[in-house]
């Protein structure tokens, strides 16, 4: 089974921190995903990569960015966070093909 | 722009009932069409469509793919109250080189006893 694994189930922060989630797979996956969930909105795509220390934007990258230095862990920072990042971040991987396997999530409120 | 819209947003049903969710999408690049599971955690793997016609079938869960008109369906039948979840549809693309999911607001459903 594969294994996704998020570092925080809840995080609470302040406005202006800089905020690290961390996300690990087990199965040797070379494509790993950051999202954000909302309601009405489905899961959107903020970055991706597609090997160690290779990352593409997604749709909403603004106020993020990643990090990638091992194949089974991918970071998103918040550089200064802000109330509006305040949502449940979702972490995927996959090898080939289309389906990703989903960690558990981490909700996070920015204060 | 690539869009997956799902209908309804939202379900009550009572235990037995049958139920269908509806996914229909406009993407450039169409690879394939996946449906999901969300509970209070991961979304869960249900089904991978890749052909119009064929239906994907695991016990009381089915679904369909229509390529011509766009869309798919998920049917349930014999809801059961561990089928409370949010459904998500999620549409595979090919986007400068990469195989990406865009994914639609997903049908939130509860069965009650």
């Amino acid at each position: 089974d594969v294994k996704v694994t998020q570092s925080s189930r809840y995080l609470v922060k302040r406005t202006g921190e800089k905020v690290f989630l961390e996300c690990v797979q087990d199965m040797d996956h070379e494509n790993m995903f950051w999202y954000r969930q909302d309601p009405g909105l489905g899961l959107r795509l903020i970055y991706f990569s597609y090997d160690v220390k290779m990352k593409e934007k997604g749709d909403i990258p603004e106020g993020y960015s990643v990090s990638r230095e091992k194949k089974e862990r991918f970071s998103l920072i918040l550089e200064s966070a802000s109330t509006n990042q305040t949502s449940m971040y979702l972490c995927a991987s996959k090898r080939d093909g289309n389906e990703q396997f989903f960690g558990p999530g981490t909700r996070l409120t920015v204060l | 722009e690539d869009k997956v819209v799902q209908s309804p947003l939202s379900l009550v049903v009572h235990e037995g009932d049958t139920v269908t969710l509806n996914c229909s999408y406009e993407v450039t690049n169409f690879r394939s069409l996946l449906w999901y599971k969300q509970e209070k955690k991961a979304p869960t793997f249900l089904f991978m469509l890749t052909s119009s016609g064929i239906e994907k079938k695991s016990g009381r869960l089915s679904s369909i793919l229509d390529k011509k008109e766009l869309f798919s369906i998920l049917n349930i039948t014999a809801t059961q109250t561990g089928d409370s979840a949010i459904y998500l549809c999620a549409v595979g693309i090919v986007n400068t080189g990469f195989q990406k999911l865009v994914f639609g607001t997903g049908t939130r459903l509860l069965v009650s006893p």
